[in-house]
């Protein structure tokens, strides 16, 4: 079992563009939970997926976005990148609402310059 | 607003000695807590839990302590070892809010040989 995979594993953009990150949930997990972690700080939630649809979301703008495929796994979309939003992004997957199984990506490092 | 605190950054046990690591927190909606370690370059792993309605979990080597009049978290590792060597994160639930983690901004503990 490969557990839950993210990709890519560093990235570097420059402000204003777009980037897309990507999740695959470990295998019978169906639900995906995104969080930005920050340097130096913890990870902060900024949404949820489950049957393909936005179910909770945190305190960000809509600058970022994502999407669930029917194969469970996500992206995460972040449009008009500012300098803040370099983070590391954590992808985490679960069973439902089994917040005890929930399983967490080793992340993408997005550099913004 | 940091709703979850953990306001040691680091701290340093002796092998075989007890470590302790702390958190506070302000939200009184909180109905679940967890903590997470983390090592450098992989995502956060689950360790232990406790509902609000318990004031004491244990899993072998870890306990969780909850003080809910002092909004206080602790986790206790005993006997430390080496490998123990990593960030801790808490974690807190919103009730109703399934998924949604509140984390804290980590305590690196070094466990010395």
């Amino acid at each position: 079992d490969a557990g839950v995979t993210q990709s890519p594993t560093h990235l570097i953009k420059t402000r204003g563009q777009q980037v897309t990150l990507r999740c695959s949930p470990k295998s019978g997990h169906d639900t995906v939970s995104w969080y930005q972690q920050a340097l130096g700080q913890g990870p902060q939630f900024i949404f949820q997926y489950y049957e393909e649809e936005e179910r909770q979301r945190g305190n960000f703008p809509d600058r970022f976005s994502g999407h669930q495929f029917p194969n469970y796994s996500s992206e995460l979309n972040v449009n008009a990148l500012l300098l803040g939003d370099s983070a590391l992004y954590l992808c985490a997957s679960s069973l439902g609402t089994g917040i005890d199984t929930q399983y967490f990506g080793p992340g993408t490092r997005l550099t913004v310059l | 607003d940091q709703q979850v605190k953990q306001n040691s950054p680091s701290l340093s046990v002796q092998e075989g000695r007890i470590s302790i690591l702390n958190c506070d927190y302000t939200n009184s909606m909180f109905d679940y807590f967890l903590w997470y370690k983390k090592y450098p370059a992989e995502g956060p792993t689950f360790l232990i839990s406790i509902s609000s309605i318990k004031d004491k979990n244990e899993d072998g080597r870890f306990t969780v302590f909850l003080n809910k009049s002092a909004k206080h978290l602790s986790l206790h590792i005993v006997p430390s070892q080496p490998g123990d060597s990593a960030v801790y994160f808490c974690a807190a639930r919103i009730r109703g809010a399934t998924n949604k983690l509140i984390f804290g901004t980590g305590t690196l503990l070094a466990v010395q040989p």
